[in-house]
């Protein structure tokens, strides 16, 4: 079943702004993690965030986890146009099964 | 280079013609996954296997087959395919359960006519 469901669906944002999607899901997990998808290609994992853990940096992108709200959000900032992807939280609660959502496609103008 | 290899990468085939998709990864992971991706649906589980000769359904194996008889190849089968089974599929492998992150392969679009 599709744990995680990201918010918006589509997101149209300037260079150099910064972009921001949520990730809610249903259950308690053991740890939630991002992924991008350029272009129908395989996705690629961006960053991890555990369950007892609230906030987590890479680089320009920032993730911060809720448990009590159930839910997550993907920072990246100082957009380009190389951000330009889909971007995927899955949930890992536990049971050998990592559920993705539907994604957030984000694109980059220049 | 550390990678997961599908193949093939395009696959156009008709109803009911049994099709095998590979897949090698190089990293000595044991855990593999197969995911379907379809519009608006995200990605879906298949199958997966924690290591070799074990493997498990699931969110939606109907219609599939795996088999881990060697811990680099996780091949899926298509008995009978279906149109429905159009769809983009991906594997991917991870070193272990527990938070450790998935590789995936570039992905194999297939068709069913």
């Amino acid at each position: 079943s599709q744990q995680g469901e990201e918010d918006p669906q589509a997101l149209s944002i300037q260079e150099g702004e910064n972009a921001t999607m949520n990730c809610s899901y249903k259950t308690s997990i053991n740890n939630l993690q991002w992924y991008r998808q350029n272009s129908g290609r395989g996705l690629v994992h961006l960053i991890l965030i555990r369950s007892n853990e609230r906030e987590k940096h890479s680089g320009r992108l920032r993730v911060t986890l809720d448990t009590s709200k159930k839910s997550s959000s993907l920072l990246i900032t100082a957009s380009r146009a190389a951000d330009t992807a889909s971007y995927f939280c899955a949930t890992d609660f536990g049971d050998y099964k990592l559920s993705f959502g539907a994604g957030t496609t984000v694109t980059v103008r220049a | 280079e550390a990678q997961v290899t599908q193949n093939p990468r395009y696959l156009i085939t008709v109803t009911g013609k049994k099709l095998t998709v590979t897949c090698s990864q190089n990293m000595n992971h044991e855990y593999m996954s197969w995911y379907r991706q379809d519009p608006g649906l995200g990605l879906r589980q298949i199958y997966y296997s924690m290591n070799v000769e074990v493997t498990d359904k699931g969110d939606v194996p109907e219609g599939y087959k795996v088999s881990r008889k060697e811990k680099r190849n996780f091949p899926l089968i298509l008995e009978s395919p279906s149109p429905n089974q159009t769809s983009l599929y991906f594997c991917a492998s991870s070193a272990r359960r527990d938070d450790s992150p998935l590789h995936f392969g570039n992905g194999t679009r297939l068709t069913v006519t």
